[in-house]
């Protein structure tokens, strides 16, 4: 059974311009969302995790701008601007608290132009 | 903040031998630990945790944790050429923050 869905799937960015990212959480047993990134070396490293519909969090990291939002309790979104490497950005999703398993979605690959 | 430490980088194995993978990881205070698994094309899937010291083991798969000595382990009996893949230890910490290793690549040769 498939817990998150990402959207798009993949991408090709011209370098300079934004990208939008959506995940959709499809089972509310598991409310806590985060988004993570992978880059080309597949070094996986853990950008933010949002609660509550109405979060906003942003984040400057070497090769990539973010601005995430928690838009309501099922949905996920994710503007990823400034890119100057290739990544790939996966949401997640978890029952809570730090003994519970984070499930992957199936993530969203942006290749910059 | 929580560094973790994995190795080998890459290793090959003979289909039915022995693959080990090995972390580290430098907060004392750390309680939870997972093995994730990545097939190409795919996300990280959870193989198994491990919380307490001592050995975990799951059907072929055997975790090891010694807190004491900052060092979290899998073993991988019987290998088969279906376990190739990308493999990662992670650390939880700081409210589902999961912190990663950077990988082993198993290759399992028929």
């Amino acid at each position: 059974v498939t817990l998150l869905e990402q959207n798009p799937r993949w991408r090709l960015v011209p370098r300079g311009q934004a990208v939008n990212l959506r995940c959709i959480l499809k089972n509310s047993q598991y409310p806590w969302m985060s988004w993570y990134q992978q880059d080309l070396q597949k070094q996986l490293q853990w950008l933010f995790t949002l609660r509550s519909p109405g979060d906003k969090e942003v984040k400057s990291l070497p090769g990539a701008d973010y601005l995430a939002t928690r838009v309501t309790d099922t949905e996920l979104r994710l503007q990823v601007a400034n890119m100057s490497q290739g990544r790939t950005l996966y949401c997640t999703c978890s029952a809570g608290g730090d003994s519970y398993e984070q499930y992957f979605g199936p993530g969203t690959r942006l290749t910059v132009l | 903040q929580q560094k973790v430490q994995q190795s080998p980088e890459s290793l090959i194995v003979p289909e039915g031998g022995m693959a080990s993978l090995n972390c580290t990881f430098s907060d004392r205070n750390s309680q939870y630990f997972w093995w994730y698994r990545q097939h190409s094309g795919e996300g990280p899937k959870a193989l198994m945790s491990i919380f307490s010291n001592g050995d975990k083991k799951e059907g072929r798969f055997t975790a090891h944790l010694n807190k004491a000595s900052l060092h979290v382990s899998l073993h991988i009996k019987d290998s088969q050429p279906s376990d190739s893949a990308l493999y990662f230890c992670a650390v939880m910490s700081n409210y589902n923050v999961l912190y990663f290793g950077s990988g082993t690549k198993l290759t399992v040769e028929p």
